[in-house]
């Protein structure tokens, strides 16, 4: 079945510095790809998604990109800010199916 | 507009209970799904309603679990006999359809704790 693997938190890092979160996939179909974010007493809202190969997606400083040769879909932002902190998930949808899966989440701490 | 909203926001109870969760999603949205979040873990799906029939329930855990949707808006999921392990967040999301085009906008969550 489909599956998402992404690096597991906390990841802490310093305000201005660049941040990775890794992403990679197994889907039985030709998949999207979607980055969602959690803030702290919200609820999960979409970061960002790509639908084919090589698309690029980006929103408020995040871009990821739709990797086919290494199924992958990184998240990367090159200046975090204290603002960033949140639990960030990767998530797929194939054609024949409605639902998002899911990886565990990556929680990320900026610190000033 | 308003968004998905889920109640009650948390949730304790014994084990043996029933429980029910409500979800209203956005006025308009046709699809609805229903996820858990265990501690440590992802989302897992559980079930999608699209109008008020449900094409895929393969993420129900048990026959413990059902859920139902009145027209095309709130939703409740129900727990039967409930376990310890049922002690989750439930998150419920709705869409304006099922396609790849369509965002799913995520309600808050439910946090059930079973004693």
């Amino acid at each position: 079945g489909d599956s998402v693997t992404q690096m597991e938190g906390p990841v802490t890092l310093s305000e201005e510095a660049f941040l990775t979160i890794n992403c990679t996939y197994t889907a039985t179909g030709y998949p999207s790809l979607f980055w969602y974010v959690q803030y702290p007493g919200e609820g999960l809202q979409l970061l960002l998604k790509a639908t084919k190969a090589d698309d690029k997606g980006s929103n408020k400083g995040f871009e990821a990109t739709y990797r086919k040769e290494t199924t992958s879909f990184h998240l990367e932002k090159g200046s975090v800010q204290v603002s960033d902190s949140a639990v960030y998930f990767c998530a797929l949808k194939t054609g024949t199916a409605s639902k998002l899966t899911f990886g565990t989440g990556t929680r990320l701490q900026v610190t000033l | 507009g308003a968004g998905v909203s889920q109640s009650p926001s948390n949730k304790v109870t014994e084990k043996g209970k029933d429980v029910e969760l409500r979800c209203d999603p956005i006025s308009g949205h046709t699809a609805l799904y229903w996820y858990r979040q265990r501690l440590g873990q992802g989302l897992e799906f559980l079930i999608y309603f699209q109008g008020n029939s449900a094409p895929d329930k393969s993420g129900l855990p048990s026959d413990r679990f059902s859920a139902e949707r009145t027209g095309e808006s709130v939703s409740t999921l129900t727990i039967q006999r409930t376990q310890q392990e049922d002690s989750a967040v439930y998150l419920c999301a709705s869409s304006p359809g099922q396609g790849f085009s369509y965002e799913q906008y995520f309600g808050p969550g439910t946090r059930l704790t079973v004693t």
